[in-house]
Protein backbone atom coordinates (compact mmCIF):
# COMPACT_ATOMS: atom_id res chain seq x y z
CA UNK A 1 0.00 0.00 0.00
CA UNK A 2 1.70 3.39 -0.81
CA UNK A 3 2.24 5.87 1.73
CA UNK A 4 3.25 9.02 2.33
CA UNK A 5 3.91 10.24 5.64
CA UNK A 6 4.33 13.66 7.03
CA UNK A 7 6.15 14.49 10.64
CA UNK A 8 3.09 16.52 12.47
CA UNK A 9 -1.05 16.67 11.51
CA UNK A 10 -0.78 20.15 13.73
CA UNK A 11 1.85 22.76 14.40
CA UNK A 12 1.54 26.37 15.52
CA UNK A 13 5.19 28.16 15.72
CA UNK A 14 5.90 32.32 16.24
CA UNK A 15 6.49 34.60 13.69
CA UNK A 16 10.07 34.78 12.79
CA UNK A 17 10.77 30.79 13.59
CA UNK A 18 12.05 28.34 11.75
CA UNK A 19 10.14 25.57 11.03
CA UNK A 20 10.76 22.32 9.29
CA UNK A 21 7.62 20.50 7.83
CA UNK A 22 9.23 16.80 6.82
CA UNK A 23 7.70 14.05 4.52
CA UNK A 24 8.59 9.98 3.88
CA UNK A 25 7.42 7.96 1.28
CA UNK A 26 8.11 4.55 1.21
CA UNK A 27 7.14 3.61 -2.73
CA UNK A 28 10.76 4.46 -4.30
CA UNK A 29 9.49 6.93 -5.88
CA UNK A 30 12.01 9.75 -8.00
CA UNK A 31 9.59 12.78 -7.40
CA UNK A 32 8.55 14.49 -4.46
CA UNK A 33 6.24 17.78 -4.30
CA UNK A 34 5.08 20.32 -1.40
CA UNK A 35 1.52 22.35 -2.18
CA UNK A 36 -0.39 24.75 0.33
CA UNK A 37 -3.79 24.64 -0.03
CA UNK A 38 -5.70 27.53 1.08
CA UNK A 39 -9.59 27.94 0.82
CA UNK A 40 -10.57 29.88 -2.53
CA UNK A 41 -7.15 29.05 -3.87
CA UNK A 42 -7.02 25.13 -4.50
CA UNK A 43 -3.33 23.93 -4.15
CA UNK A 44 -0.66 25.55 -5.24
CA UNK A 45 2.93 24.01 -5.61
CA UNK A 46 6.05 25.46 -3.52
CA UNK A 47 8.66 23.23 -4.59
CA UNK A 48 9.33 19.98 -6.65
CA UNK A 49 11.99 17.89 -6.45
CA UNK A 50 12.84 14.82 -9.21
CA UNK A 51 15.95 13.28 -7.73
CA UNK A 52 18.18 13.97 -4.83
CA UNK A 53 20.01 17.00 -4.24
CA UNK A 54 17.70 18.15 -7.03
CA UNK A 55 14.89 20.86 -6.52
CA UNK A 56 12.93 22.73 -8.88
CA UNK A 57 11.09 25.79 -7.77
CA UNK A 58 6.88 25.61 -8.30
CA UNK A 59 4.42 28.31 -8.18
CA UNK A 60 5.34 30.11 -4.73
CA UNK A 61 8.41 29.27 -3.62
CA UNK A 62 9.34 32.80 -1.59
CA UNK A 63 10.03 32.56 1.56
CA UNK A 64 10.39 28.90 1.39
CA UNK A 65 13.44 26.29 0.86
CA UNK A 66 13.60 22.40 0.93
CA UNK A 67 15.67 19.96 1.07
CA UNK A 68 16.07 16.21 -0.48
CA UNK A 69 19.36 14.58 0.89
CA UNK A 70 17.67 10.76 0.92
CA UNK A 71 14.85 9.61 -1.96
CA UNK A 72 12.21 8.72 0.45
CA UNK A 73 12.66 12.04 2.37
CA UNK A 74 11.56 15.81 0.98
CA UNK A 75 11.83 18.65 3.81
CA UNK A 76 10.12 22.15 3.31
CA UNK A 77 11.80 24.63 5.89
CA UNK A 78 10.13 28.01 6.02
CA UNK A 79 13.18 30.47 6.82
CA UNK A 80 11.35 32.57 8.95
CA UNK A 81 7.85 32.55 9.86
CA UNK A 82 5.10 34.65 8.79
CA UNK A 83 1.04 34.72 9.62
CA UNK A 84 0.97 34.48 5.84
CA UNK A 85 2.21 31.38 5.71
CA UNK A 86 -0.79 29.92 7.84
CA UNK A 87 -1.81 27.10 5.81
CA UNK A 88 -2.28 23.33 5.33
CA UNK A 89 0.93 22.02 3.28
CA UNK A 90 0.55 18.96 1.88
CA UNK A 91 3.76 16.50 0.80
CA UNK A 92 3.09 14.75 -2.30
CA UNK A 93 5.22 11.47 -4.42
CA UNK A 94 5.09 10.29 -7.78
CA UNK A 95 7.11 7.72 -10.28
CA UNK A 96 8.61 8.91 -13.61
CA UNK A 97 7.32 6.28 -16.13
CA UNK A 98 5.26 3.33 -15.73
CA UNK A 99 1.26 2.90 -15.86
CA UNK A 100 1.32 5.72 -12.70
CA UNK A 101 3.20 8.60 -14.53
CA UNK A 102 2.14 11.51 -12.86
CA UNK A 103 -0.10 10.12 -10.70
CA UNK A 104 0.43 11.82 -7.28
CA UNK A 105 0.12 10.15 -4.05
CA UNK A 106 -0.19 12.61 -1.21
CA UNK A 107 0.26 12.69 2.56
CA UNK A 108 -1.85 13.82 5.33
CA UNK A 109 -1.04 17.00 5.45
CA UNK A 110 -0.06 19.94 8.10
CA UNK A 111 -1.90 22.27 9.34
CA UNK A 112 0.40 25.23 10.68
CA UNK A 113 -0.56 28.12 12.32
CA UNK A 114 1.92 31.12 12.56
CA UNK A 115 0.90 33.53 15.20
CA UNK B 1 0.51 29.12 -20.06
CA UNK B 2 -0.58 26.05 -18.18
CA UNK B 3 -4.65 26.83 -16.42
CA UNK B 4 -7.53 24.61 -14.85
CA UNK B 5 -10.31 26.39 -14.20
CA UNK B 6 -12.96 25.15 -11.98
CA UNK B 7 -15.66 27.86 -12.33
CA UNK B 8 -18.03 26.48 -9.45
CA UNK B 9 -16.76 27.03 -5.78
CA UNK B 10 -19.73 25.67 -4.51
CA UNK B 11 -22.06 23.19 -5.57
CA UNK B 12 -25.13 21.74 -4.31
CA UNK B 13 -27.45 18.76 -5.82
CA UNK B 14 -30.28 16.75 -4.17
CA UNK B 15 -29.32 13.12 -3.95
CA UNK B 16 -30.15 11.48 -7.24
CA UNK B 17 -29.96 13.90 -9.29
CA UNK B 18 -27.05 14.27 -11.74
CA UNK B 19 -23.91 16.12 -11.08
CA UNK B 20 -21.14 17.80 -13.44
CA UNK B 21 -18.09 19.41 -12.09
CA UNK B 22 -16.99 21.66 -14.81
CA UNK B 23 -12.99 21.80 -15.89
CA UNK B 24 -11.46 23.48 -18.69
CA UNK B 25 -8.05 24.17 -19.27
CA UNK B 26 -5.25 25.69 -21.62
CA UNK B 27 -2.69 23.85 -22.40
CA UNK B 28 -0.41 24.07 -26.23
CA UNK B 29 0.55 20.35 -26.04
CA UNK B 30 -0.98 16.79 -25.37
CA UNK B 31 -2.29 16.86 -21.79
CA UNK B 32 -2.92 14.70 -19.14
CA UNK B 33 -6.13 15.38 -16.87
CA UNK B 34 -6.47 14.34 -13.49
CA UNK B 35 -9.92 14.45 -11.05
CA UNK B 36 -8.30 14.58 -7.74
CA UNK B 37 -11.05 14.25 -4.59
CA UNK B 38 -10.90 14.74 -1.10
CA UNK B 39 -13.34 13.60 1.42
CA UNK B 40 -13.99 15.17 4.49
CA UNK B 41 -10.97 14.51 7.06
CA UNK B 42 -9.34 12.12 4.55
CA UNK B 43 -6.49 13.13 2.35
CA UNK B 44 -6.20 13.85 -1.41
CA UNK B 45 -6.11 11.10 -3.77
CA UNK B 46 -6.86 10.65 -7.41
CA UNK B 47 -10.42 9.72 -8.46
CA UNK B 48 -9.77 9.08 -12.00
CA UNK B 49 -7.23 10.26 -15.00
CA UNK B 50 -8.03 10.78 -19.00
CA UNK B 51 -6.09 7.95 -20.34
CA UNK B 52 -7.66 5.09 -18.11
CA UNK B 53 -11.03 5.97 -19.84
CA UNK B 54 -12.58 4.37 -16.44
CA UNK B 55 -15.64 4.79 -14.63
CA UNK B 56 -15.07 5.53 -10.58
CA UNK B 57 -17.24 5.60 -8.27
CA UNK B 58 -20.19 6.02 -11.07
CA UNK B 59 -18.09 9.10 -12.19
CA UNK B 60 -16.83 9.80 -15.59
CA UNK B 61 -14.39 12.55 -16.87
CA UNK B 62 -14.61 12.86 -20.98
CA UNK B 63 -11.48 14.67 -22.44
CA UNK B 64 -12.78 17.40 -25.11
CA UNK B 65 -9.62 18.41 -26.80
CA UNK B 66 -12.14 21.14 -29.00
CA UNK B 67 -13.81 22.95 -25.93
CA UNK B 68 -10.56 22.21 -23.91
CA UNK B 69 -12.79 20.81 -21.20
CA UNK B 70 -12.99 17.33 -18.56
CA UNK B 71 -16.19 17.75 -16.52
CA UNK B 72 -16.49 15.67 -14.40
CA UNK B 73 -19.72 13.81 -14.21
CA UNK B 74 -22.32 10.90 -11.99
CA UNK B 75 -25.80 10.48 -13.46
CA UNK B 76 -27.26 9.76 -9.77
CA UNK B 77 -25.48 11.90 -6.81
CA UNK B 78 -24.68 9.94 -3.58
CA UNK B 79 -24.74 11.69 -0.39
CA UNK B 80 -21.15 9.94 0.13
CA UNK B 81 -20.25 11.85 -3.02
CA UNK B 82 -19.62 14.79 -1.08
CA UNK B 83 -16.31 16.53 -1.04
CA UNK B 84 -13.70 18.89 -2.48
CA UNK B 85 -12.65 18.11 -6.36
CA UNK B 86 -9.86 19.36 -7.77
CA UNK B 87 -9.11 19.09 -11.61
CA UNK B 88 -5.86 18.77 -12.20
CA UNK B 89 -3.49 19.15 -15.68
CA UNK B 90 0.36 17.71 -16.16
CA UNK B 91 2.42 17.53 -18.89
CA UNK B 92 5.57 15.77 -20.04
CA UNK B 93 7.16 17.09 -16.50
CA UNK B 94 6.91 15.96 -13.40
CA UNK B 95 4.43 18.57 -11.81
CA UNK B 96 0.57 18.88 -11.58
CA UNK B 97 -0.90 22.10 -12.54
CA UNK B 98 -4.49 22.03 -9.86
CA UNK B 99 -7.59 23.84 -10.51
CA UNK B 100 -8.87 25.79 -6.95
CA UNK B 101 -11.02 23.13 -6.39
CA UNK B 102 -15.27 22.71 -6.08
CA UNK B 103 -16.82 21.60 -2.95
CA UNK B 104 -19.80 19.40 -4.10
CA UNK B 105 -22.73 18.73 -1.54
CA UNK B 106 -25.47 16.20 -2.21
CA UNK B 107 -27.94 16.27 0.21
CA UNK B 108 -30.72 14.18 0.77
Amino acid sequence: DVKVTQSSRYLVKRTGEKVFLECVQDMDHENMFWYRQDPGLGLRLIYFSYDVKMKEKGDIPEGYSVSREKKERFSLILESASTNQTSMYLCASSMTGGSFYNEQFFGPGTRLTVL
Amino acid sequence: AQRVTQPEKLLSVFKGAPVELKCNYSYSGSPELFWYVQYSRQRLQLLLRHISRESIKGFTADLNKGETSFHLKKPFAQEEDSAMYYCALGNSGYALNFGKGTSLLVTP
